[in-house]
Order: structure tokens, then C-alpha cells, then sequence
């Protein structure tokens, strides 16, 4: 069975950097598949923020003006995400997800974890 | 690129049907089979019940049907049930080699 799980600080000040792991278990990050982000601020709805193809290629939201990076660490069959100098629009449920290729199969996400951006 | 169009709310009562319309444009919606639905409830994850338009996942009711024309995909459910009662959100892949969602619809089973 495929599992995602988030992990990372609850809260980052204002200016500084965010950053995500994304554990998967039940499935090699290697061996195929999309691997990526998505976030939905209190209240509003879900936006797509970037993917990490298994080849390390990647692909970011351009609203997000180069402040993320998605990366992989195979070595630990898990994946990342930095967002630099948050804001408090940065605030919201962060999910990481796997996407399969040539489709729009995004089946497995994590449960999700809250970051705020606060002094 | 702008999010993808939906309305704001629907509402059914038990056993009707409802559609929930997802606009979007040529680079988007309407150039490529990439389109998802999500459910989502309150304090969990989104959950995936159409994907490339038309395909339902394994374990997901018949009840839900997706489709398209044009830049409008479209999400119908039938048979309405009360734990059908969520948030819905479609998005799409897009020109630019990015997906985009839909600001989400409100589905209340009266």
C-alpha cells in the first residue's frame, strides 16, 4: 500500500524559508510516477504549486515567482519542498502527492500538514 | 494562468442528479484529456473520483460520471447521497506544462 506522509515546522516567520519532506513508503520514487505539491490556504481553494518527475526533472506554478524547488532524495525514497521568503499568503495545508505519468491520476496524497507564516 | 471556473455552489436533494461545470480554455481544458475531480471533506485529503475526463478509480461509485466539450468538463453525480455533501475541485494540465485547479465548488445535499 502506497503512503505519503509531510512532515516539516508548523510555523516559519515572515521572510524566511519553508521547507517540506514528503515520506512515501509502499513505492520506489525511482521508479516512475510524478511527485509534487499542492497547498490550500484557509478558506480557499486548492492550488497547484510544482512537480518532480522521477528523472529530477521539474515544473513550478509561475505564480510562485522561482521562490520554490521541489527535489528528490532517493536515498530515503523521499521528496522536498522550499519556498523562500513566505509571506503570510504562504499559510495553508500543504499535500504532497504522486501523480502517474501521461495522466491526470493523482492518487495517493498525504494527509496534509498546516504551515502558518507568522511572527 | 488563471484557475479554471466553477460555480461557487450546487445543491440536490436525495436521489437527484447534479452537474458541477469546470471552464476553462484551449490551453488548457479544452487541448488535452488531463482532467481530475476531486472530492473534498473538511480537515482531510482530497480525494480523487474522476481523472482524464471520462475514468473512474478503482472503488469509486458509479454514481460519478465525468465529461467534456470544448474548455467545459463536467462532473455528474446521481442517485444523490448526504455523504455526497462536499467541496468539489477539477483541474487540468496545461500548455505551459503545469496543471491548474478550479476555485472548487460547494455541493449541499439538502
Amino acid at each position: 500500500q502506497v503512503q505519503l506522509q509531510e512532515s516539516g515546522p508548523g510555523l516559519v516567520k515572515p521572510s524566511e524559508t519553508l521547507s517540506l519532506t514528503c515520506s512515501v513508503s509502499g513505492y520506489s520514487i525511482s521508479s516512475g510516477y510524478r511527485w509534487g505539491w499542492i497547498r490550500q490556504p484557509p478558506g480557499k481553494g486548492l492550488e497547484w504549486l510544482g512537480t518532480v518527475y522521477h528523472s529530477g526533472s521539474t515544473y513550478y506554478n509561475p505564480s510562485l515567482k522561482s521562490r520554490a524547488t521541489i527535489s528528490l532524495d532517493t536515498s530515503k525514497n523521499q521528496f522536498s519542498l522550499t519556498l523562500t521568503s513566505v509571506t503570510a499568503a504562504d499559510t495553508a495545508v500543504y499535500y504532497c502527492t504522486r501523480r502517474a505519468p501521461s495522466s491526470s491520476l493523482r492518487d495517493y496524497w498525504g494527509q496534509g500538514t498546516l504551515v502558518t507564516v507568522s511572527s | 494562468q488563471s484557475a479554471l471556473t466553477q460555480p461557487a455552489s450546487v445543491s440536490g436533494s436525495p436521489g437527484q442528479s447534479i452537474t458541477i461545470s469546470c471552464t476553462g480554455t484551449s490551453n488548457d481544458v479544452g487541448g488535452y484529456n488531463y482532467v481530475s475531480w476531486y472530492q473534498h471533506h473538511p480537515n482531510k485529503a482530497p480525494k480523487l473520483m474522476i481523472y482524464d475526463v471520462t475514468k473512474r478509480p478503482s472503488g469509486v461509485s458509479n454514481r460519478f460520471s465525468g465529461s467534456k466539450s470544448g474548455s467545459t468538463a463536467s462532473l455528474t453525480i446521481s442517485g444523490l447521497q448526504a455523504e455526497d455533501e462536499a467541496d468539489y475541485y477539477c483541474d487540468s494540465y496545461t500548455s505551459s506544462d503545469t496543471w491548474v485547479f478550479g476555485g472548487g465548488t460547494k455541493l449541499t445535499v439538502l
